[in-house]
């Protein structure tokens, strides 16, 4: 199993529709990340967590809302999906010292019709 | 708002050539990271170094940090066929509790 799962892979939704993605990890890291990318943008933090009850907006936080259910449980959701949301979301982890870098998992490609 | 600007933003060389990759940022940092991206796919770390560092070498990588310039270059020796990917920079900001902030990537095709 990948260290950071995330699921589903590929999704596609309707504009107004609530969506939840999923991130687990086997790492036992403490702090974890969602990001968003998009073309010629580079990737732009949505929101991070520390521990389970530490959980702090990132630069582009409207709009979504996540959940720390467990230390290896981080999920992202799109409360009313929009079209501008489209893009390939990452799920991240790292320990506290942050000095092994992140472990990205593969990613979601989100389609808002 | 990105920390990290990479220079260039496509680079195509041939294989066995040296592949040279640059990054500004904009504030002070605690640590700056490269990654490797495949074609949409999840980015693997590659390679940190701490702001009181100079250079760092691993395997052909060799990445070296100007604090003076806020400036970084990565350096990849003898490319291959296989590194052909995108490459982002990710600084650390200090006080920033590593919050890494990603440039906007460099894409790097090795051709045969």
């Amino acid at each position: 199993d990948a260290d950071v799962t995330q699921t589903p892979r590929n999704r596609i939704t309707k504009t107004g529709k609530r969506i939840m993605l999923e991130c687990s990890q086997t790492k036992g890291h403490d702090r974890m990340y969602w990001y968003r990318q998009d073309p010629g943008l580079g990737l732009r933090l949505i929101y991070y967590s520390f521990d389970v009850k530490d959980i702090n907006k990132g630069e582009i936080s409207d709009g979504y809302s996540v959940s720390r259910q467990a230390q290896a449980k981080f999920s992202l959701s799109l409360e009313s999906a929009i079209p501008n949301q489209t893009a390939l979301y990452f799920c991240a982890t790292s320990d506290r010292q942050g000095l092994d870098g992140y472990t990205f998992g593969s990613g979601t490609r989100l389609t808002v019709v | 708002s990105q920390q990290g600007e990479e220079d260039p933003q496509a680079l195509s060389i041939q294989e066995g050539e040296n592949a040279t990759m640059n990054c500004s940022y904009k504030t002070s940092i605690n640590n700056l990271q490269w990654y490797r991206q495949n074609s949409g796919r999840g980015l693997v770390h590659l390679i940190l170094i701490r702001s009181n560092e100079r250079e760092k070498h691993s395997g052909r990588l060799r990445v070296t940090l100007d604090t003076s310039k806020k400036s970084s270059s990565l350096l990849i020796t003898a490319s291959r066929a296989a590194d052909t990917a995108s490459y982002f920079c990710a600084t650390d900001p200090s006080g920033g509790y590593n919050k890494l902030i990603f440039g906007a990537g460099t894409r790097l095709a090795v051709h045969p």
